[in-house]
């Protein structure tokens, strides 16, 4: 049974560059979460996708954008890379759009110069 | 006032002692409740899901929730080396409709 993955494991960018980061849900999931993690911090949500729209949005500018695929599979976009915007990228999975438990990836660690 | 508020730490503990991790927060409208695991370097892991006041047990663990106190805690039981860890209380619901992450209670079990 696949959990979630995402790719890349590990990114280094330069300010003002854009990345698009990668989540395939778990085996029977249909809904992708995103998070932010900065050091010493909580999960910090950015926005929820579920049937190939975006349900909720945390409190994050529109240089983060996403998108959900028919295959429920998810990217999230950021643009205009700011040195504030280095943190762990964790995508997580659940069934429906509600209160189902999420199960996240391993993340991708977002380093920017 | 934070949405989800937890204590730091670190927790430390004996092994072979009971671990108590505490969590309250603060929108009445929250209807569920999750406890993960992170590892350092690593990605939050869930140990338990409650829905309901009272307690729900899994095998070490036991999830308490009380609505009326805005209070949730995580025991674990014969703590373990293998249980340091961060522990991240998160709730679902309310205003949000969304999960809102602590900032996770750092848990030492000492040898």
């Amino acid at each position: 049974d696949a959990g979630v993955t995402q790719s890349p494991t590990h990114l280094i960018k330069t300010r003002g560059q854009q990345v698009t980061l990668r989540c395939s849900p778990k085996s029977g999931h249909d809904t992708v979460s995103w998070y932010q993690q900065a050091l010493g911090q909580g999960p910090q949500f950015i926005f929820q996708y579920y049937e190939e729209e975006e349900r909720q949005r945390g409190n994050f500018p529109d240089r983060f954008s996403g998108h959900q695929f028919p295959n429920y599979s998810s990217e999230l976009n950021v643009n205009a890379l700011l040195l504030g915007d280095s943190a762990l990228y964790l995508c997580a999975s659940s069934l429906g759009a509600g209160n189902q438990p999420q199960h996240f990836g391993d993340g991708t660690r977002l380093s920017i110069l | 006032q934070k949405e989800v508020e937890q204590n730091s730490g670190p927790l430390s503990v004996p092994e072979g002692a009971i671990a108590s991790l505490n969590c309250t927060y603060s929108d009445r409208g929250s209807q569920s409740f999750f406890w993960y695991r992170q590892y350092s370097g690593k990605s939050p892991e869930l140990i338990m899901s409650i829905y309901s006041n009272g307690d729900k047990e899994d095998g070490r663990f036991t999830a308490q929730l009380n609505k009326a106190s805005q209070y949730v805690s995580l025991l674990i039981r014969d703590s373990q080396p293998s249980d340091s860890a961060t522990y991240l209380c998160a709730g679902y619901g309310g205003a949000t409709n969304k999960l809102i992450f602590g900032t996770g209670t750092l848990l030492a079990v000492q040898p």
